[in-house]
């Protein structure tokens, strides 16, 4: 089956020091590939998403390329803020002319940035 | 605006009983999803719709039951059988095949008492 592996956390930062998050997965067919953020106490919020292979998602000045030969999608963030503080979860969407159209999520990064 | 909506966002539950988590969307679209989150841990799936009145169970169906009437509204039955109910649980939903991921509600954080 498909799944997703995430560096293992917790991350922890300085302000306006560099961020990746690594995300490998395994996977056939067409894939979306996705980042999600979740604030403590609240719901995951789609941080950015790439559907082809090379594509770039980008939002918040967080960005991750979807390289298909290495099979990962890595976050990186040139700069963090104390409110970027979250954990952060990978995740593929698969169609391979069936229906599989559930998400297959990583385990979750928790990332924590000190003023 | 559309969105996901669940509520309540705390429920105290005593031992024995059975409680219903409601979740309810206007984006139109065909799927939903039930999913647990314990502290430090990742999700796991309960329970996923891709029709009306059609649901499937995902890994951790035992002590849980789901209805799906309404294409807009799918909620989630935590029954005495549930061993360990205390967790946050979150609602999703998505256009099928889930190629433009989820949508998440805020979720419902359930306590046992």
């Amino acid at each position: 089956g498909n799944s997703v592996t995430q560096m293992e956390g917790p991350v922890t930062l300085s302000e306006e020091a560099f961020l990746t998050i690594n995300c490998t997965y395994t996977a056939t067919g067409y894939l979306s590939l996705f980042w999600y953020v979740q604030y403590p106490g609240e719901g995951l919020q789609l941080l950015l998403k790439a559907t082809k292979a090379d594509d770039k998602g980008s939002n918040k000045g967080f960005e991750a390329t979807y390289r298909k030969e290495t099979t990962s999608f890595h976050l990186e963030k040139g700069s963090v803020q104390v409110s970027d503080s979250a954990v952060y979860f990978c995740a593929l969407s698969a169609n391979s002319g069936g229906s599989n159209y559930k998400l297959t999520f990583g385990k979750g990064t928790l990332l924590t940035v000190n003023p | 605006d559309g969105g996901i909506t669940q509520s309540p966002k705390y429920l105290f539950r005593k031992e024995g009983q059975n409680v219903t988590l409601s979740c309810e969307q206007n984006l139109n679209h065909d799927a939903m999803y039930w999913y647990r989150q314990d502290p430090g841990q990742g999700l796991r799936l309960i329970y996923y719709s891709q029709i009306v009145n059609d649901f499937q169970k995902g890994d951790i169906a035992e002590g849980y039951s789901v209805s799906r009437e309404k294409k807009e509204s799918f909620p989630l039955t935590v029954t005495s059988a549930q061993k360990n109910p205390t967790a946050f649980y979150l609602c999703a939903s998505s256009i099928l095949w889930g190629v433009d991921g989820y949508t998440f509600g805020s979720g419902t954080r359930l306590t046992v008492v």
